[in-house]
């Protein structure tokens, strides 16, 4: 079974700074997507990137990018040019590619806040 | 819809009672998946659904918990004598397929009391 590993359960940063969100996953599979969300106070789970485990480029998404190490397992968050409304849940998540409609295995989330 | 609606938003229920719950998908979208998300904790795979047949239970935690989606839209989360350790924000998700993210909605916050 895969698992997900969110190291931080609570991360902050300053306005207009930058800040990392760790993650790591354990699986045997070698084709799979990878998945950062948000989960704001009213509960949405919203998507902020995703990266196909078969590319080697790292996703970006404007002020999101990751840093994805396949042979490590490890998949982190870089927010850039930090803002108010970055502040949320952020979970990261698996899926497997093997299977048609595979659920996603979430980490435990980490809690972000943003400093004024 | 524009967006995956669940209902009710928040639900209080007293120990021993039965509980349903609602989700409204996205129009067209075949894919449902209920979820459930414990205080302090990532969301955990409760039950997938392909059109009308639920093609993966392997996540209700016990013969309690039941879900349907006779008409491949709609789908009702059930749970029976509920305990006090139902609660927890139950997700509901859809998706047209494929390997991308899905598509949730807001949830709905379960107390047992």
């Amino acid at each position: 079974a895969q698992t997900v590993t969110q190291s931080q359960p609570e991360m902050s940063v300053q306005e207009a700074e930058t800040v990392t969100l760790s993650c790591t996953y354990d699986t045997s599979e070698s084709d799979y997507y990878l998945f950062w969300y948000k989960q704001p106070p009213s509960r949405q789970m919203i998507l902020v990137i995703r990266q196909e485990a078969y590319k080697q480029q790292n996703a970006t998404e404007n002020r999101f990018s990751v840093n994805f190490q396949k042979a490590a397992k490890s998949f982190s968050l870089k927010i850039s040019d930090s803002q108010l409304g970055d502040a949320a849940m952020y979970f990261c998540a698996y899926r497997s590619a093997f299977r048609y409609g595979q659920n996603f295995v979430f980490g435990p989330g980490t809690r972000l806040s943003v400093l004024p | 819809g524009a967006g995956v609606s669940q209902t009710p938003s928040n639900k209080v229920t007293e120990k021993g009672k039965y509980v349903e719950l609602r989700c409204d998908p996205i129009s067209g979208h075949t894919a449902l998946y209920w979820y459930r998300q414990s205080l302090g904790q990532g969301p955990e795979f409760l039950i997938y659904f392909q059109g009308t047949g639920a093609a993966d239970d392997s996540g209700l935690p016990n013969d309690r918990f039941f879900a349907v989606r006779p008409e491949g839209s709609v789908s009702t989360l059930k749970i029976q004598r509920t305990e006090r350790g139902d609660s927890a924000v139950y997700l509901c998700a859809s998706s047209s397929g494929g390997g991308y993210g899905y598509t949730f909605g807001s949830g709905t916050r379960l107390t047992v009391v």
